[in-house]
């Protein structure tokens, strides 16, 4: 079964640090772009970051350059996103995806509230 | 960023009748590499988004052929040829062409 389950979510203060995590399985891992978006409350999506097969390219949306790091390590199968200075509107759900042309899985996300 | 611009907002649909929406892009979605990055995803309440359609018109594994989508260049259009139940939620664009990949603001579909 196709599967990406993610963890590492929580109540933090602003200014704190997170670190997410997305375990996959079911697919091969080291095949697909892998990415995280965000879906803060009662809102629409937003692209945060995302990892090319190998590791070797990183894109970050402007607003979380130099505080949120994406890497994966393809022999766990699995996703991370350190997510340093946080601020309140970094409130959201966090879901980790995964694509390759015809291939795209979601997992069903991790909350994160920034909130003093 | 590519801002993309979905319409309606809401759509009321019947049981059984078509549905469409539009989403136009404020610049061409045409990659470098000829393919067009235009995906269309749905979300049912609660439940992450699941994607329907990528490069324009490719339907994703398991996606009903009810869903079709067209368009070129900066105007795309997804299509319910008939609207089920289960169709209800919101439905997103999204382009992946230019970085940062960017979304529509959402169609909410509900059944009257």
């Amino acid at each position: 079964e196709v599967q990406m389950v993610e963890s590492g979510g929580g109540l933090v203060q602003p200014g704190g640090s997170l670190r997410l995590s997305c375990a996959a399985s079911g697919f091969t891992f080291s095949n697909c772009w892998m990415m995280w978006i965000r879906q803060a409350p009662g809102k629409g999506l937003e692209w945060v970051a995302k990892i090319k097969q190998d590791g070797s390219e990183k894109y970050y949306v402007d607003s979380v350059k130099g505080r949120f790091t994406i890497s994966r390590d393809n022999a766990k199968n699995s996703l991370y996103l350190q997510m340093n200075s946080l601020r309140v509107e970094d409130t959201a759900v966090y879901y980790c995806r995964g694509v390759t042309g015809e291939f795209d899985c979601w997992g069903q996300g991790t909350p994160v509230t920034v909130s003093s | 960023d590519v801002v993309m611009t979905q319409s309606p907002l809401s759509l009321p649909v019947t049981l059984g009748q078509p549905a469409s929406i539009s989403c136009r892009s404020s610049q061409s979605l045409v990659s470098g590499d000829g393919n067009t990055y235009l995906s269309w995803f749905h979300q049912r309440p609660g439940q992450s988004p699941r994607r329907l359609i990528y490069k324009v018109s490719n339907r994703g594994s398991g996606v009903p052929d009810r869903f079709s989508g067209s368009g070129s260049g900066t105007d795309f259009t997804l299509k319910i040829s008939r609207v089920e139940a289960e169709d209800v939620g919101v439905y997103y664009c999204a382009q992946g062409t230019h970085w940062p990949g960017t979304f529509g603001q959402g169609t909410r579909l509900e059944i009257k």
